[in-house]
């Protein structure tokens, strides 16, 4: 089965909110993980990346919470924008680089005005 | 500048014919991948060329054939098209190993409809 999932399908958040994504995985050999945006038509686009010896990773308005104990990860946005509405992936690579990501089921992220 | 293309964006086709999907990258990358996003949006690996070499092949049916004619393309041919192939196919490059991302670049993707 997948390794990696998410816990909520769906998230909706007002306008000017912090959003936070969830992300469960299941294999404690992961050394990587990557959170990815998809916008409808479009390609994933890549947000923030993680390793395993790191608990926590800040971007633009974006930090990736990573606690190994439970195998759980997040994704948080600071004052979500209507640019923001998307599909968010977590993936989780083992082994590193050309064996590919396993992607989690993606949470749709909707903006309320 | 277009990092990772693809051709067609949109392809729609009959049960039983064969068609390819083009990926050109102009990133320099080393690895080139295609990924399968079925109508839940469930994205899965299906193939990664490194160096022209095939490095991991997701229980992928054989009617599936990545040709990789330099290090910059990795097309997709499918033979023998079946109603199950409906979906997104996205590619998408990277960093060989040892580089300090794994970050992969995805192109805008072929939606294949089969009739």
């Amino acid at each position: 089965g997948e390794s990696v999932g998410l816990h909520l399908p769906t998230l909706s958040v007002q306008e000017g909110d912090n959003s936070i994504i969830n992300c469960a995985y299941s294999n404690s050999a992961s050394d990587y993980f990557i959170w990815y945006k998809q916008e409808s038509g479009k390609g994933p686009q890549f947000i923030i990346d993680i390793r395993s010896n790191m608990d926590k990773r800040q971007g633009q308005r974006v930090t990736v919470l990573l606690n190994k104990t439970v195998k759980h990860l997040s994704l948080q946005i600071a004052a979500t924008q209507p640019g923001d509405s998307a599909v968010y992936f977590c993936a989780e690579n083992i082994g590193g680089g050309a064996d590919g990501l396993t992607f989690g089921k993606g949470t749709h992220l909707i903006i309320q005005p | 500048d277009t990092a990772v293309s693809q051709t067609p964006k949109y392809l729609v086709t009959q049960m039983g014919n064969d068609k390819s999907i083009k990926c050109e990258q102009n990133l320099g990358h080393d690895t080139m991948y295609w990924y399968k996003q079925d109508s839940k949006k469930f994205l899965k690996i299906m193939f990664s060329y490194n160096n022209k070499e095939l490095i991991i092949n997701e229980t992928v049916p054989n009617r599936f054939s990545p040709k990789s004619p330099d290090k910059a393309h990795l097309n997709l041919h499918i033979n023998s098209l079946e109603l199950g192939d409906s979906a997104v196919y996205f590619c998408a490059s990277s960093q060989e190993r040892g580089s300090s991302s794994y970050e992969q670049y995805f192109g805008p993707g072929t939606r294949l409809t089969v009739t």
